[in-house]
């Protein structure tokens, strides 16, 4: 597609299950960003890709967060055993340098 | 760490009026963006600033960047209905790695 794609748009989920949540860059877009945002709150970075590899994650707020890139293309940003405050909607992003395009994000909600 | 304060927080402007937003920065900015959120959507990139003095237009809306490359502002000439959302100002650290700080958006509402 043209733009950065995720899904699913929306996610809920109980307390304690694991959830996954999808990026489809857009394509040749070597950066690729994921970010979270909470009600109130501004965008917060959480971790990058530069291709396939992750020179820093120490925004991931847990150890329950993780991500991965492969093939340079697709992420997915995996939460473990999820609390209520993860909720949020998580965006996603990619860059080739020049501005970085967003998704629409996924709204997680653990009820 | 970077840290982008944006002012107002919010603004309530009647339509056809003129608005600034600002967004100021801890440390010189290497790379200013300024992005639009409508409620349900994506960010939608605006444009971006890199150089000291720099200006760039986008139909009704303008940016700058200043000399020390600490603030930007986002002015808007004549604003209407679609002007409305929330704005953020991204900046870059410069290295990449620490991927875009944001402000935490300013909230415009545009009354008819």
């Amino acid at each position: 597609g043209a733009g950065v794609s995720q899904s699913p748009s929306n996610k809920v989920t109980e307390k304690g299950k694991d959830v996954e949540l999808r990026c489809d860059p857009i394509s040749g877009h070597t950066a690729l960003y994921w970010y979270r945002q909470s009600l109130g709150q501004g965008l917060e970075f959480l971790i990058y890709f530069q291709g396939n590899s992750a020179p820093d994650k120490s925004g991931l707020p847990s150890d329950r967060f993780s991500a991965e890139r492969t093939g340079g293309s697709v992420s997915t940003l995996t939460i473990q055993r999820t609390q209520q405050e993860d909720s949020a909607v998580y965006l996603c992003a990619s860059s080739l340098g020049v501005g970085a395009f967003f998704g629409q994000g996924t709204r997680l909600t653990v009820v | 760490s970077q840290e982008l304060e944006q002012s107002p927080q919010s603004l309530i402007v009647q339509e056809g009026k003129n608005l600034t937003i600002n967004c100021t920065s801890s440390k010189t900015l290497y790379g200013l963006y300024w992005y639009k959120q409508k409620y349900g959507e994506g960010l939608i990139f605006l444009m971006m600033l890199q150089k000291g003095g720099e200006e760039k237009s986008h139909e009704k809306i303008t940016a700058k960047l200043d000399e020390k490359k600490q603030q930007s502002s986002l002015h808007i000439t004549a604003s209407q209905p679609s002007h409305a959302g929330t704005y953020l100002c991204g900046a870059d650290s410069g290295g990449g790695a620490d991927g875009l700080t944001f402000g935490k958006g300013t909230h415009l509402i545009i009354q008819p």
